[in-house]
């Protein structure tokens, strides 16, 4: 069962750098999330997508962008990353029926 | 706006209860979640409880909510090191299930340490 992949699971950038997170999810959700997690903050949403072809803003969107590509896939891309990115960005999909949301295994990022 | 507060560290021994505690601010939220999360690991969903409800039971693990106070708890029975890690408190909001909308708000989380 693979649920929900997401790659790379770490990177190193350097300021200005572009890159895009990859996130896959085999569940047939039509749900799915992009958060990242920093000490003593918890996890905060950057954008979501409520259904293939629609994304939304979430709690700190800025620096990101996000393209639902399918039902299966949603990817994150930093344009132009800075230090204040540095963070463990968790992909996840959601089950509508029990509300249970299913995480990937995180990235690990780092921009120097 | 939502608010989801819990302290950030519980410290128990091994074989006492542990109990976590949980704040939350959007009284019309459907679900409350508890997630765990394991060194190095994404969130894996522990349990959840409808806003209907005051208290749910799973083996080891006892959620009770008190909608008045606007708090939930986690309680785990027997604490064993295999605990170790960080607890999340989650709400949907007025989404409902959570999944279909905006997805959840979580709290911090709690690191749960484990006296030998």
């Amino acid at each position: 069962n693979a649920g929900v992949t997401q790659t790379p699971k770490f990177q190193v950038l350097k300021t200005g750098q572009s890159m895009t997170l990859q996130c896959a999810q085999d569940m047939n959700h039509n749900s799915m999330y992009w958060y990242r997690q920093d000490p003593g903050m918890g996890l905060r949403l950057i954008y979501y997508s409520a259904s293939e072809g629609t994304t939304d803003k979430g709690e700190v969107p800025n620096g990101y962008n996000v393209s639902r590509l399918n039902k299966r896939e949603f990817s994150l891309r930093l344009e132009s990353a800075a230090p204040s990115q540095t963070s463990v960005y968790f992909c996840a999909s959601g089950d509508t029926n029990t509300g249970e949301l299913f995480f990937g295994e995180g990235s690990r990022l780092t921009v120097l | 706006g939502e608010d989801v507060e819990q302290s950030l560290f519980l410290s128990v021994r091994e074989g006492d209860s542990s109990v976590i505690n949980c704040t939350y601010t959007d009284s019309s939220s459907t679900y409350l979640y508890w997630y765990k999360q394991e060194p190095g690991a994404g969130l894996q969903l522990l349990t959840y409880i409808f806003s209907n409800m005051d208290m749910k039971q799973d083996q080891r693990l006892t959620v009770l909510l008190n909608k008045k106070d606007k708090h939930l708890s986690l309680r785990i029975a027997d604490t064993q090191t295999g605990d170790s890690a960080i607890y999340f408190c989650a709400e949907s909001g007025v989404s409902g299930a959570g999944g279909g909308a905006d997805g959840l708000t979580f709290g911090k989380g709690t690191h749960l340490i484990i006296q030998p």
